[in-house]
């Protein structure tokens, strides 16, 4: 199964906003609203910051967001911190035997 | 707090066996879906197989199917991957993850992972 495709790097400056892509196929992020995002700092677990496409966890700064536009979902990190600085990765439920499907993982860097 | 503790990785030959092991804390272990995610070195996230809250039913990634086994102790609240057979392509850190509440599609914790190495 393919995985989703996202850049391979989205670079901001303190203050901006940055918006990260994740495109899929109709069998999955085109096909279901359950799209999540994982932040991932170097050496750390995976962390929840998005799920079903928009909704943020307690505890998760309202300055992540999330989208979807048909086949591509969208995290948009807005007035990027230091702290933002990390991979970032987004999952999508799909039809078919395998019903998880990643993305190919975003490095944020904040310049 | 929500604790997930992996073990069992280590270095292994092409062919041979691991036996994951996950312990949870935290949570009713017995009430939620489990997973597995692994990690290639420096690249992107792989889901690798789910069981359900009673044990009943798992699902794998065809990548895996045929030679990995999921599995938990509801009792030991421990949660269990056997991988024979394994290539060099399954070098990987390997991730214990929980589901979210019934019927949700993301993994709402995560473990720290422990890493699995297949080489001659």
């Amino acid at each position: 199964q393919s995985a989703l495709t996202q850049p391979a790097s989205v670079s901001g400056s303190p203050g901006q906003s940055i918006t990260i892509s994740c495109t899929g196929t109709s069998s999955d992020v085109g096909d279901y609203n359950y799209v999540s995002w994982y932040q991932q700092h170097p050496g750390k677990a995976p962390k929840l910051m998005i799920y079903d496409v928009t909704n943020r966890p307690s505890g998760v700064s309202n300055r992540f967001s999330g989208s979807k536009s048909g086949n591509t979902a969208s995290l948009t990190i807005s007035g990027l911190q230091a702290e933002d600085e990390a991979d970032y990765h987004c999952m999508s439920y799909r039809s078919g035997s395998t019903p998880y499907v990643f993305g190919t993982g975003t490095k944020v860097n904040v310049l | 707090e929500v604790q997930l503790v992996e073990s069992g990785g280590g270095l292994v030959q092409p062919g041979g066996s691991l036996r994951l092991s996950c312990a949870a804390s935290g949570f009713t272990f017995s009430t939620y879906v489990m997973g597995w995610v692994r990690q290639t070195p420096g690249k992107g996230l792989e889901w690798v197989s789910r069981i359900t809250a009673s044990g009943d039913t798992t699902y794998y990634a065809d990548s895996v199917k045929g030679r990995f086994t999921i599995s938990r102790d509801n009792s030991e609240n421990t949660l269990y991957l056997q991988m024979n057979s394994l290539r060099a392509e399954d070098t990987a850190l390997y991730y214990c993850a929980k589901k979210a509440v019934a019927n949700t599609k993301y993994f709402d914790c995560w473990g720290q992972g422990t890493l699995v190495t297949v080489s001659s």
